[in-house]
């Protein structure tokens, strides 16, 4: 079993939609969660971080954690076609990130 | 400008000969580390460095080697490349205890 998972997708929405992007994990060590982002041809960039369990909002982006259940989820609400892109969920116990595979998202106009 | 620097962006090269992919950061950060990004594997991390001349092995080590000579250096050296390190390369950068890392653009290597 891989420490984290997450589906790989395609995910492709209409622009306008509500998207939600989850992942679940083993290690109950980690206690730093992160979502990044990586559009193509370029290297991975920090879209949400938090910090144990609960909910954070940025702007059109919630990124939600359940330390009980190991499972945390990234919505993005009104998504846009710029948010066409691969979203790679990230966590830590202290130092060492661990990663997903990234789930590709495409959002249609 | 805060970033990560990765040369080149892209490599091909033969097997067996060495080749080093370099790393420099501005941002004054202790950790730094490499990855290799394949798909549907996600992001692996191949070694990584705390500080100055303190490096250690990641999950994927087998066949690369690191230095950190300087605390905005980071190279990435393959002795004798061979095909299954045909992958792209991600280095990346942050403070300690922080999940805020900053990535170079990436290096696409092919290994025939």
């Amino acid at each position: 079993q891989k420490e984290v998972e997450q589906d790989p997708g395609p995910l492709s929405v209409p622009e306008g939609a509500i998207v939600s992007l989850n992942c679940t994990y083993s290690n109950s060590a980690f206690q730093y969660f992160m979502w990044y982002r990586q559009y193509s041809r370029k290297g991975p960039e920090l879209l949400m971080y938090t910090y144990s369990s609960g909910n954070k909002e940025d702007g059109r982006f919630t990124a939600q954690v359940d330390k009980s259940s190991k499972y945390i989820s990234l919505f993005i609400r009104d998504s846009q076609p710029s948010d066409s892109a691969t979203y790679l969920c990230a966590m830590m116990p202290n130092n060492d990130m661990r990663f997903g595979a990234g789930t590709r998202l495409t959002v249609k106009p | 400008e805060a970033q990560v620097t990765q040369n080149p962006r892209y490599l091909i090269t033969v097997t067996g000969k060495k080749l080093t992919v370099t790393c420099s950061q501005n941002m004054n950060h202790e950790y730094m580390s490499w990855y290799r990004q394949d798909p549907g594997l996600g992001l692996r991390q191949i070694y990584y460095s705390m500080n100055v001349e303190v490096t250690d092995k990641g999950d994927v080590p087998e066949g690369y080697k690191v230095s950190r000579k300087e605390k905005r250096n980071f190279p990435l050296i393959l002795e004798s490349p061979s095909p299954n390190q045909t992958s792209l390369y991600f280095c990346a950068s942050s403070f300690l205890g922080t999940g805020e890392a900053f990535f170079g653009q990436g290096t696409r290597l092919t290994v025939v």
